[in-house]
């Protein structure tokens, strides 16, 4: 089966720029995730999405972050504007309905590596 | 909260050597434990996992058991292999925190096998 794709893999902005990034989970997960992992550390969940409703985004700067999960597929994540800080790989991932997963069991996709500069 | 502490890396070993990596965790529930590796250039992929005390979770010839009375799922390698180089997290999903199911991981350890 085909995992999570993300897009773009990198992306180098100035900051006070804006930027977005794309996510399809894998087919038939009704649960997706954003994550930010700073170099040098484990992810940090940003957003959880269940179908197109948000479970929890406790962690996500909402003064320069947005996300949405239209339709409860595809999701995208906004940065605006950005700040050095915000350099780091954004993961996505799916989990939830698909039988045989165990209870908090995610699957992430390849990540967007952003520069802030 | 919850919280999730790794070993300290980086970590280098030669081939065939013991691994180790040890992970232990703070938790309100009772959780469902974790270890994700990501080799160079790739993402997060689910090494092993195990959900109820005393449960071990194998994989590659990786294993970990979750104790419970001292709160650790340490990960280990009876003979590591070059090709396990990577970075490794250990991570915990609590069912009684808000947004159930979420991941909460440790800093990683970054693991060199040298041949």
């Amino acid at each position: 089966e085909a995992g999570v794709a993300q897009s773009p893999r990198y992306k180098i902005i100035e900051k006070r720029q804006s930027v977005a990034f794309w996510c399809n989970p894998i087919s038939g997960h009704a649960t997706l995730y954003w994550y930010q992992q700073i170099l040098g550390q484990g992810p940090k969940l940003l957003i959880q999405f269940q179908n197109n409703g948000v479970v929890d985004d406790s962690q996500l700067p909402k003064d320069r972050f947005s996300a949405e999960r239209l339709k409860g597929v595809d999701s995208t994540l906004k940065i605006q504007p950005a700040k050095l800080e915000d350099s780091a790989v954004y993961l996505c991932a799916s989990g939830g309905s698909t039988s045989g997963t165990t209870y908090g069991e995610q699957y992430f996709g390849p990540g967007t590596r952003l520069t802030v500069t | 909260g919850d919280s999730v502490t790794q070993m300290e890396g980086p970590v280098t070993l030669s081939e065939e050597a013991f691994l180790t990596i040890n992970c232990t965790y703070t938790a309100t529930g009772y959780p469902s434990l974790f270890w994700y590796v990501q080799y160079p250039g790739e993402g997060l992929q689910l090494l092993l996992k195990a959900t109820k005390a005393d449960d071990k979770g194998s994989n590659k010839g990786f294993e970990a058991t979750y104790r419970k009375e001292t709160t650790s799922f340490h990960l280990e390698k009876g003979s590591v292999q070059v090709s396990d180089s990577a970075v490794y997290f250990c991570a915990l999903s609590d069912p009684l925190i808000q947004g159930a199911q979420k991941l909460v991981f440790g800093q990683g350890t970054r693991l060199t096998i040298n041949p």
